[in-house]
């Protein structure tokens, strides 16, 4: 069975630009998640999505969306990008609200 | 924010020797998560402790938690090179949080 997958896997933006990644959840995932690992820290939470309603956001400002398909993929969309909003940008899915995490290979942004 | 916080924050071993991490954190959680990450890759699950667990095992691993202390440990015994990674632990605090708080990881490097 196919994992989660994420695309794309690198790209490079200037800053002010935006950036929509996209994630597919394993099948029968209802749930996705989205987190930001900056080099040399662990991953921390943006969003999270259940049956395609958002269920929790960490502390990440408006310029910062996601959203749910009915076919349970999600796309992350940064506005407006900051040097620092370079990071991997990580897709995590799991059948319900609780559990482990099965995670995507992330997409590398880069932002010059 | 990190709510974890693991330690060593590097650790460097020889092939067949046990490899321990800790990990300490803050608030109530629901269960405790440990996951590995390949350089640059995605995290992978390894194993969940549930908060009125003790310990579990799973394989070479063996996993503590101590409510109390608000602490929680991986012992990794007869480490291989294949085991050298990342390692990240991830607290869900349950209660309607949908999030895991990951620490900033401890790097296990196992030599040959």
């Amino acid at each position: 069975d196919a994992g989660v997958t994420q695309s794309p896997t690198h790209l490079i933006k200037t800053r002010g630009q935006h950036v929509t990644l996209r994630c597919s959840p394993i099948s029968g995932h209802k749930s996705v998640s989205w987190y930001q690992q900056v080099l040399g820290q662990g991953p921390q939470f943006i969003f999270q999505y259940y049956e395609k309603e958002e269920r929790g956001r960490g502390n990440f400002p408006d310029r910062f969306s996601a959203r749910q398909f009915p076919n349970y993929s999600s796309e992350l969309n940064v506005n407006a990008l900051l040097l620092g909003d370079s990071a991997l940008y990580l897709c995590a899915s799991r059948q319900g609200n609780t559990g482990e995490l099965f995670f995507g290979e992330g997409s590398r942004l880069t932002v010059l | 924010s990190q709510q974890g916080e693991e330690d060593p924050q590097a650790l460097s071993i020889q092939e067949g020797e046990n490899a321990t991490m800790n990990c300490s954190y803050k608030t109530s959680i629901n269960n405790l998560q440990w996951y590995r990450q390949n350089s640059g890759r995605g995290l992978v699950h390894l194993i969940l402790i549930r908060s009125n667990e003790r310990e579990k095992h799973s394989g070479r691993l063996r996993v503590t938690l101590d409510t109390s202390k608000k602490s929680s440990s991986l012992l990794i015994t007869a480490s291989r090179a294949a085991d050298t990674a990342s390692y990240f632990c991830a607290t869900d605090a349950g209660a309607g949080s949908y999030q895991l708080t990951f620490g900033k990881g401890t790097k296990l490097s196992v030599i040959p």
